[in-house]
């Protein structure tokens, strides 16, 4: 089984400064991690993803996330935080040792920065 | 680029009637995914197709059937419609079937059911 935690339903920062939004995982086998961002009204936008490799991941709009395995954790990171960066955060986890290949998100971050 | 296409963009139903929801994958994308949103909640899969098989099934009602047809476009079938079935409904298309490929989302179609 695999599942996805994220445990702020909403976080709060002041534009500049850097912004963090919690993710933790459980899953069986290696863990195939994912953040996607949505703004009202619409779809679910890839930002980034973890497979193998550098724990540090770099993706769109200068958003970055760890991969950390000793804590199954896998939180979203930008220096500096801008306006239009409010959205809601979803992370997602993908069980890469086999069975289902149907993602598990959570229940989603609301951001909002504060000009 | 081509991004996932869903129609119609808003539907209005009354209870007991039927809807179908149409998705257009990006080109060259085999695989399929239909999820539910409700207001507040993250996304609920429904069911996935891949080259055109059905997949995986999550938490599609009975009332509802979906199939990808032989130009990789979906429909998603609703019938009997119920106030509970208002939600945003997503469809997300992503390439081949492992794990590491990530989803494309479409704009969603956002059913009022009254």
């Amino acid at each position: 089984a695999q599942s996805v935690a994220q445990p702020e339903d909403q976080v709060n920062v002041a534009e500049g400064n850097p912004l963090t939004v919690k993710c933790t995982y459980s899953v069986s086998g290696n863990p195939y991690l994912f953040w996607y961002v949505q703004y009202p009204n619409r779809g679910l936008q890839f930002l980034l993803k973890y497979i193998t490799g550098d724990n540090l991941v770099k993706g769109s709009y200068g958003f970055e996330a760890e991969f950390n395995k000793s804590q199954t954790s896998f939180h979203l990171k930008k220096p500096s935080a801008l306006v239009s960066d409010s959205a809601l955060y979803f992370c997602a986890v993908r069980d890469g040792g086999g069975g289902s290949y149907i993602p598990t998100f959570g229940r989603g971050t609301s951001l909002i920065v504060h000009p | 680029a081509a991004g996932v296409i869903q129609s119609p963009r808003h539907l209005i139903k009354e209870k007991r009637e039927t809807a179908t929801l149409k998705c257009y994958p990006i080109p060259r994308h085999d695989t399929v995914y239909w999820y539910q949103q409700g207001p507040g909640q993250d996304p609920q899969f429904l069911i996935s197709f891949y080259e055109k098989m059905q997949s995986d099934k999550g938490s599609i009602p009975d009332r509802f059937s979906a199939q990808q047809f032989s130009d990789y476009h979906s429909e998603l079938n609703m019938s009997s419609l119920e106030l509970g079935d208002s939600a945003l409904y997503f469809c997300a298309s992503s390439l081949g079937g492992t794990p590491g490929y990530e989803q494309y989302f479409g704009p969603g179609t956002r059913l009022t059911v009254t």
